[in-house]
């Protein structure tokens, strides 16, 4: 089993959809948990934090659920600009700072 | 955000050939640098952590001997591929650590290597 793992997509939507990202996790004691944004052929960049609380950046809202592993991002209105591929990255083990990333989700925002 | 560059951003080599990569954080010291590796249509693989003054730690099976990581000061770490082959054709990406006790990672935007 992945350590990560997405459904790679590719989701098509159309301009002001809604559309959410699932992922999971393998290790339980979890602590650190990211959404990044990588366009292609470029570095990743990171979208937002995810809290236990669940938050929130503008159209961006993010998701934990600690008891099943679980981790979402919702885009609300989406604009063809949020086209690109959403990384799903948990910490790694001890205290390295190494991040584990998921495979990615494409998503394509079409007029 | 901090900023993380890279250079250089695109290579092409003859196999056989090294090539030296060098990643600097710029408005920042960093204690600890990654290095990742990204085929196409497949996720970043984390190749190793780079300690300022330490040897790097190396992931299973990445080639230490290979894949060379100087991390002399806190702002600069550099990967050195040797005897490139083609199948070390790849996407390379580093990131710098924002503090001790952070996961927030800031990435350089990468350099394409081309081994022909």
């Amino acid at each position: 089993r992945k350590e990560v793992e997405q459904d790679p997509g590719p989701f098509n939507v159309p301009e002001g959809a809604t559309v959410a990202f699932n992922c999971t996790y393998s290790n339980s004691a979890s602590q650190s948990f990211f959404w990044y944004r990588q366009d292609c052929r470029k570095e990743p960049k990171l979208l937002m934090s995810v809290y236990s609380s669940g938050n929130e950046d503008g159209r961006f809202t993010a998701q934990l659920n600690r008891a099943s592993q679980y981790i979402s991002l919702l885009i609300r209105d989406s604009k063809l600009s949020d086209s690109a591929t959403y990384l799903c990255v948990v910490n790694g083990m001890g205290n390295t700072g190494k991040l584990i990333f998921g495979q990615g989700t494409t998503l394509q925002v079409k007029p | 955000g901090a900023v993380v560059s890279q250079h250089p951003s695109r290579v092409i080599c003859k196999s056989g050939t090294s090539v030296k990569i060098e990643c600097r954080s710029l408005d920042f010291q960093a204690t600890t640098m990654f290095w990742y590796r990204q085929f196409p249509k497949q996720s970043l693989m984390l190749m190793a952590t780079s300690n300022e003054g330490s040897k790097a730690t190396y992931e299973q099976g990445v080639e230490k001997d290979k894949f060379l990581i100087n991390h002399a000061s806190l702002t600069l770490s550099t990967l050195t591929v040797t005897s490139a082959h083609p199948e070390d054709s790849s996407f390379y990406i580093c990131s710098a650590r924002s503090g001790e006790g952070s996961y927030e990672q800031y990435f350089g935007p990468g350099t394409r290597l081309t081994v022909t």
